[in-house]
């Protein structure tokens, strides 16, 4: 399957400054990255469906001005989390899809 | 209402003895795939077993294998000869339409299994 890397791995941060997060596939060129936020104990929910050289596709309930998705290129897609507030702090992962799903390890953010 | 369903949130067995985890799923689609993904502490999602709805056989993959009832809108997982790496959140996911890139995934609430030894 496919290799899909993140970076960093784990972030920490102050309340009210931006971080950004990699997503990369390396093995891969990928159309369709997909991004998804986890809350301790909780399952994965979709965030965003980026696509390579067009806007993001939201889910409900996720502010696109606070969650920032560029897919500049087929390898490469990055999320911006604007004036971050503790109750953002959470395990973001994103995945590449083929015919199937292949998850990055995901990156763990804290706010503080 | 809920399109995947795991109603077991967590469960405990015995090391190398089987377990079956619940999922059920809701769809109008005829095409759709359905996953099992295992998380261990460290967060990864591992790829498990695929079973996509026009599969007459149901999927086995070493260990795992999916007991697909397809009029019951029901995926289990079964998890033979468990073993202390077995432990894990286990989540069950659907992808509605046909296999195709842009098709996104429904997880489950997850099942967190712990295998005793």
């Amino acid at each position: 399957g496919a290799v899909v890397s993140q970076h960093p791995s784990w972030v920490i941060c102050k309340s009210g400054t931006s971080v950004k997060i990699e997503c990369r596939s390396l093995d891969f060129q990928a159309t369709t990255m997909f991004w998804y936020r986890q809350f301790p104990k909780q399952s994965l929910m979709l965030m965003a469906t980026s696509n390579e050289g067009s806007k993001a596709t939201y889910e409900q309930g996720v502010e696109k001005d606070k969650f920032l998705i560029n897919h500049a290129s087929l390898t490469l897609s990055t999320l911006t989390v604007t004036s971050a507030h503790p109750e953002d702090s959470s395990f973001y992962i994103c995945s590449i899809q083929d015919y199937e799903q292949y998850f990055g390890p995901g990156t763990r953010l804290t706010v503080t | 209402a809920q399109k995947i369903t795991q109603t077991q949130p967590g469960m405990f067995v015995q090391e190398k003895e089987a377990v079956t985890l619940d999922c059920t799923y809701d769809t109008s689609d005829q095409s759709y795939g359905l996953f099992w993904y295992k998380q261990p502490s460290s967060g990864e999602m591992i790829f498990l077993i695929y079973q996509g709805s026009y599969d007459e056989q149901n999927a086995t993959e070493g260990r795992y294998s999916l007991n697909f009832q397809k009029a019951r809108k029901s995926a289990n997982l079964v998890i033979s000869a468990s073993q202390l790496g077995d432990s894990a959140m286990y989540f069950c996911a659907m992808r509605e339409g046909r296999k195709a890139a842009g098709n996104k995934l429904t997880f489950g609430g997850g099942t967190r299994v712990l295998v005793k030894p």
